[in-house]
């Protein structure tokens, strides 16, 4: 098992400018989350899915759109990127609706927006 | 709101200096306290879940316990690979995911 695999490993951007963020889990996992990581701050939600074709909205949503077509798959799409966006990113998965409730965290995708 | 406060921000022990780490916590309706190491540059590694409160659980050099109000990290005897970000998480039963805090830098110095 890979896990959780996140890509890219790091990004720069500029302003405006558009960008996806791939996760992907072989767990076979419902649930899949993203997070955002900020100096002095926990990590914070963002987007989450408790399976393909359900998703919702997390603490801090604004700039960021999600989808999931596949149990595996859970991009989380930039739309107009901006320096308030620079950040590390992690996407998260776990079971739902079973007794096994652990979430595991991919690697993370460092963001550098100019 | 779900909240959790972890304490200290930072410690610096000695290689073989046992301490603990503090996460206090709110939530209606606790189904899990979660703990997590992070190394830097990588992704939260799970520690432990605790579910109900008199809860134990051991790992190596590490003893997680859970009361109704908080939860501490036990290090025993630490050595310098110990040394990390240790993450505290609560999940109140809710599809909005965990509540984490801000973490413990932990420094083992030899």
């Amino acid at each position: 098992n890979a896990g959780v695999t996140q890509t890219p490993k790091f990004q720069v951007l500029k302003t405006g400018q558009s960008m996806t963020l791939q996760c992907a889990q072989d767990m076979n996992h419902e649930y899949m989350s993203w997070y955002r990581q900020d100096p002095g701050m926990g990590l914070r939600l963002i987007h989450y899915s408790v399976g393909a074709g359900i998703t919702d909205q997390g603490e801090v949503p604004n700039g960021y759109n999600v989808s999931r077509s596949t149990t595996e798959d859970f991009p989380l799409r930039l739309l107009s990127a901006a320096p308030s966006q620079t950040s590390v990113y992690f996407c998260a998965s776990r079971a739902w609706g079973r007794t096994e409730e652990t979430q595991y965290f991919g690697p993370g995708t460092r963001l550098l927006v100019l | 709101e779900d909240q959790v406060t972890q304490s200290p921000e930072a410690l610096r022990l000695q290689e073989g200096e046992s301490s603990s780490l503090n996460c206090s916590y709110t939530v209606s309706g606790l189904r899990g306290l979660f703990w997590y190491r992070q190394d830097p540059g990588k992704g939260p590694e799970f520690l432990f879940t605790l579910y109900s409160a008199g809860e134990e659980k051991e790992k190596e050099r590490l003893k997680a316990t859970l009361t109704k109000k908080e939860s501490f990290l036990h290090i025993t005897a630490p050595k310098p690979e110990d040394s990390a970000t240790y993450l505290c998480a609560v999940w109140g039963g809710g599809a909005d995911g965990l509540t984490f805090g801000k973490g413990t830098h932990l420094i083992i110095q030899p």
